[in-house]
């Protein structure tokens, strides 16, 4: 079935540092890429997605690019800043998957000042 | 619209209780989507209905945990006894029909079972 693996956290980094989280996945059809992050006490809300290959999604200064070849949506940003503390998750939804959004187990984000 | 609303916010229970969560979907949105994240597990897609039709309930722990969705606008969680390890927050999400669409989710019910 489908399935989404992301990096191990916690992340900690320094604010202004750049940031890569890893996101690869597993799908039998193509599916839909998103991000969602989760800050503290909330639920999750989308921060990008993308919908076909080669697709860039962009929110916030964060990036993320569809690439079939290596069935990876891994997250960037070029200079993090102490809001963007957080718990981020990658996504994906799959018409032969019927649709459910099946997420990676969250990786957890702390900036320091 | 308010978002997607569930209730209560927090629910501290006795084990063997029944406990029921309640979702309010967005109006309009025709997907629903119960979750349930602990700090060991993630977040775990309990089960998944499409126009009021239960279509994926794989992740449902076990018989203890039923879900229903009446009509459109309203979804419940149902855990019957419960148990210390239920102890989790549960999310409810809904959105539009369509792989590509958002997902949009509530604030989330801490259940606590003692």
């Amino acid at each position: 079935g489908d399935s989404v693996t992301q990096m191990e956290g916690p992340v900690t980094l320094s604010e202004e540092a750049f940031l890569t989280i890893n996101c690869t996945y597993t799908a039998t059809g193509y599916p839909s890429l998103f991000w969602y992050v989760q800050y503290p006490g909330e639920g999750l809300q989308l921060l990008l997605k993308a919908t076909k290959a080669d697709d860039k999604g962009s929110n916030k200064g964060f990036e993320a690019t569809y690439r079939k070849e290596t069935t990876s949506f891994h997250l960037e940003k070029g200079s993090v800043q102490v809001s963007d503390s957080a718990v981020y998750f990658c996504a994906l939804s799959d018409l032969q998957g019927a649709q459910k959004l099946v997420f990676g187990q969250g990786t957890r984000l702390t900036i320091n000042p | 619209d308010a978002g997607v609303i569930q209730s209560p916010r927090h629910e501290v229970t006795e084990m063997g209780q029944e406990v029921t969560l309640r979702c309010k979907p967005i109006s309009g949105h025709n997907s629903l989507f119960w979750y349930r994240q602990t700090m060991m597990r993630g977040l775990e897609l309990l089960i998944y209905f499409n126009n009021n039709v239960p279509i994926d309930d794989s992740g449902m722990p076990e018989d203890r945990f039923s879900a229903k969705m009446p009509n459109a606008s309203f979804s419940t969680l149902k855990i019957q006894p419960s148990e210390p390890r239920d102890s989790a927050v549960y999310f409810c999400a809904s959105r539009e029909t369509g792989v590509n669409t958002e997902a949009f989710f509530g604030q989330g019910t801490r259940l606590t079972v003692v």
